[in-house]
């Protein structure tokens, strides 16, 4: 079974600031890890996906994420924060047979302040 | 490339009665997946659609169901509503089976119970 763990429901971060958003995960199987932004009234758009080739995932938008199997984590990060980036972001866990469902994490909405 | 269509956006119904929900996925995506919205709950996945078959069902009960016809279009039947069925309700479409493939999601229908 897959489940995934946001810490933080909430990130405010200042424009120009480092964005970090926080994601364990848990699965019994090697898994593929996702992330997902959601703006208001529209729905999920992937950023990024862990397959297993590469520990360290670039994205759309500037953010890259980095598998840490050690560490069960795959924390979304990007080096400057823009008013733009303000939204809901989910992580979400699927194993690789594509037999599993996707499970996501609580999201952690972001706010970034001029 | 037209992105995936969901109809209507904005349901208002009362307990008891029963709704419908559509899917339109992206061209040539045979995959359809549904998953439920909620402040409370998050994102939880329903079930997930490829060539017509069921692949996989979350733990819903079964007043939640659905199906897929033959052009890939996906409808979501909920019965007999219940308050708790208040929700964003998503789809997402993608090419392969299987969650673990990248999905493109549908803006949603906001289903409202009262």
């Amino acid at each position: 079974a897959q489940s995934v763990t946001q810490l933080g429901s909430h990130v405010s971060v200042s424009e120009g600031a480092l964005v970090l958003l926080r994601c364990n995960y848990s699965s019994s199987v090697p898994p593929y890890l996702f992330w997902y932004v959601q703006y208001p009234n529209q729905g999920l758009q992937l950023l990024l996906k862990y397959t297993s080739a590469a520990t360290l995932v670039k994205g759309i938008n500037g953010f890259e994420a980095e598998f840490k199997k050690s560490e069960t984590s795959f924390h979304l990060t990007k080096p400057s924060a823009h008013m733009s980036d303000a939204a809901e972001y989910f992580c979400a866990v699927s194993g690789n047979s594509g037999n599993t469902p996707l499970v996501f994490g609580k999201g952690t909405r972001l706010s970034v302040i001029a | 490339k037209a992105g995936v269509t969901q109809t209507p956006r904005y349901l208002i119904k009362t307990r008891g009665q029963q709704v419908t929900l559509s899917c339109s996925p992206i061209s040539g995506h045979r995959s359809v997946s549904w998953y439920q919205q909620t402040p409370g709950q998050g994102l939880q996945f329903l079930f997930e659609y490829f060539s017509e078959t069921q692949r996989n069902k979350g733990n819903f009960p079964g007043r939640f169901s659905g199906r897929q016809f033959s052009n890939s279009r996906s409808e979501m039947n909920v019965s007999t509503l219940e308050l708790g069925d208040s929700a964003l309700y998503l789809c997402a479409s993608s090419l392969g089976a299987g969650t673990h493939n990248e999905q493109f999601f549908g803006p949603g229908t906001r289903l409202t119970v009262l």
